[in-house]
């Protein structure tokens, strides 16, 4: 079992939907990532949590450390918002980053 | 300016050859990382190093080996390329192994196919 996981695998919303991708870890972490990768293949950096809740535009991560679980909202989705979405953990050690399978969204016009 | 680049973006070579992938960052940060990318997209951590050392080595085939000349450059060389090593390669840097108020910085990529 891999120490993040990741719900859903895949996501269709129509554009103007709400949107929710869950993340769960199962060690100790110094911080919780949020990246995104494009079609392209570029890797993004959206945010990083060690409490509470970040906000940036139309995207809102939240993290609960004490259920080890971590939430990616993103409100009035928009077909440019179509992309996979990474959850990733950095530990006290090394922080090297440990990566959850993703969550491919589409956003359809 | 690009933060982290990467060179080449694409590279096609056959079984048994050598290849370089070149890293370069200009955010004057601390650590650098390399991260494999397979086939099902999931991506998994290879090398880091913090000031020119080698912190970080995972279970990787002593056929690759990183080399950070300066805090600046990490690069990975691979030696008698297999099919099983093609794959997307992301270097990616941070700042002070990445404590809170610093995240990651990627590279765009380099996608090596062994034929």
């Amino acid at each position: 079992k891999n120490e993040v996981e990741q719900s859903p695998q895949n996501l269709t919303a129509q554009e103007g939907e709400f949107i929710t991708i869950n993340c769960s870890y199962s060690v100790g972490i110094s911080a919780l990532h949020w990246l995104q990768q494009h079609p392209g293949g570029g890797i993004v950096s959206l945010f990083m949590l060690s409490s509470g809740k970040k906000k940036h535009g139309r995207l809102i991560a939240t993290i609960n450390i004490q259920e080890k679980h971590s939430s990616l909202h993103i409100t009035a989705s928009h077909p440019r918002d179509s992309a996979v979405y990474i959850c990733a953990v950095s530990k006290a050690a090394g922080n090297k980053l440990t990566f959850g399978g993703g969550t491919r969204v589409l956003v359809k016009p | 300016d690009t933060a982290v680049s990467q060179t080449p973006k694409y590279l096609v070579t056959q079984m048994g050859n050598d290849k370089s992938i070149k890293c370069e960052q200009n955010l004057g940060h601390d650590t650098m990382y390399w991260y494999k990318q397979d086939s099902k997209k999931f991506l998994k951590i290879m090398f880091s190093y913090n000031n020119k050392e080698l912190i970080i080595n995972e279970t990787v085939p002593n056929r690759f080996s990183p080399k950070s000349p300066d805090k600046a450059h990490l690069n990975l060389h691979i030696n008698s390329l297999e099919l099983g090593d093609s794959a997307v390669y992301f270097c990616a840097s941070s700042q002070d192994r990445g404590w809170r108020g610093y995240g990651y910085t990627f590279g765009s990529g380099t996608r090596l196919t062994v034929v």
